[in-house]
């Protein structure tokens, strides 16, 4: 167990629709980082939240947004779904508050998105 | 920019031989190197990283890694393959200026033939 959880696990859902994913940090961890992987795909930097403040942006589109909260949770929006939305999401965390970055980043399990 | 290179979508190699799956980085400053591993249907877990010191890195299971900054290079090793280590293997980068982000490669797909 990574101490990083994701939900939901799995998700299914329209084209069109909007949906939010929720990720909980490993305790004391500030920093959440969220990617996709699509099928047999590599991992794609979507966005990284540190203190509850945008560290900075990757590959993520207009339609998909995210935050960190007080209490350093993080959520994903992801809006007007499109079938190649379909993939899996992961988000990370890392840099406990008395380590710093020179730390690994530890993974939840993931949520599964299937958009029909 | 911060990137990272695994030129091998694909390693075969047989149960109790060597293995090596490449890496290659790019990256300003000192680079942060790590070793995922991925299952499937399962989130990466953490094998091992370099962040200063001795450029030979140990690991879990049995792994290790070796950092060479002339070459940008941070291969991952293990002297005896296990069928079991069959999975998604991920090279990622940390850069230590900016904004500290986490990038990956495509990842290498390692597969122990028994």
């Amino acid at each position: 167990d990574s101490g990083v959880t994701q939900t939901p696990k799995h998700l299914i859902t329209a084209t069109g629709q909007r949906v939010t994913l929720r990720c909980s940090p490993r305790s004391g961890d500030l920093s959440v980082y969220w990617y996709q992987q699509s099928l047999d795909q590599g991992l794609q930097f979507l966005i990284h939240y540190y203190n509850g403040e945008e560290r900075a942006k990757g590959n993520i589109l207009e339609r998909f947004s995210a935050q960190q909260f007080p209490d350093l949770h993080s959520e994903l929006n992801l809006s007007s779904l499109e079938l190649g939305d379909s993939a899996l999401y992961f988000c990370a965390s890392s840099a406990p508050r008395d380590r710093g970055f020179n730390t690994e980043a530890f993974f939840g399990q993931g949520t599964r998105l299937t958009v029909v | 920019a911060q990137s990272v290179a695994q030129p091998e979508d694909q390693v075969n190699v047989a149960e109790g031989n060597p293995l090596t799956v490449k890496c290659t980085y790019s990256v300003s400053g000192n680079p942060y190197l790590f070793w995922y591993v991925q299952y499937p249907n399962r989130g990466l877990q953490f094998l091992l990283k370099y962040i200063t010191g001795d450029n030979l890195v140990k690991g879990s299971y049995g792994f290790e890694a070796e950092f060479n900054k002339s070459q940008t290079s941070f291969h991952l090793k293990k002297p005896s393959a296990l069928v079991s280590d069959s999975a998604l293997y991920f090279c990622a980068v940390r850069d230590q200026t900016g904004a500290n982000n986490l990038f990956f490669g495509t990842g290498t797909r390692l597969t122990v033939i028994p």
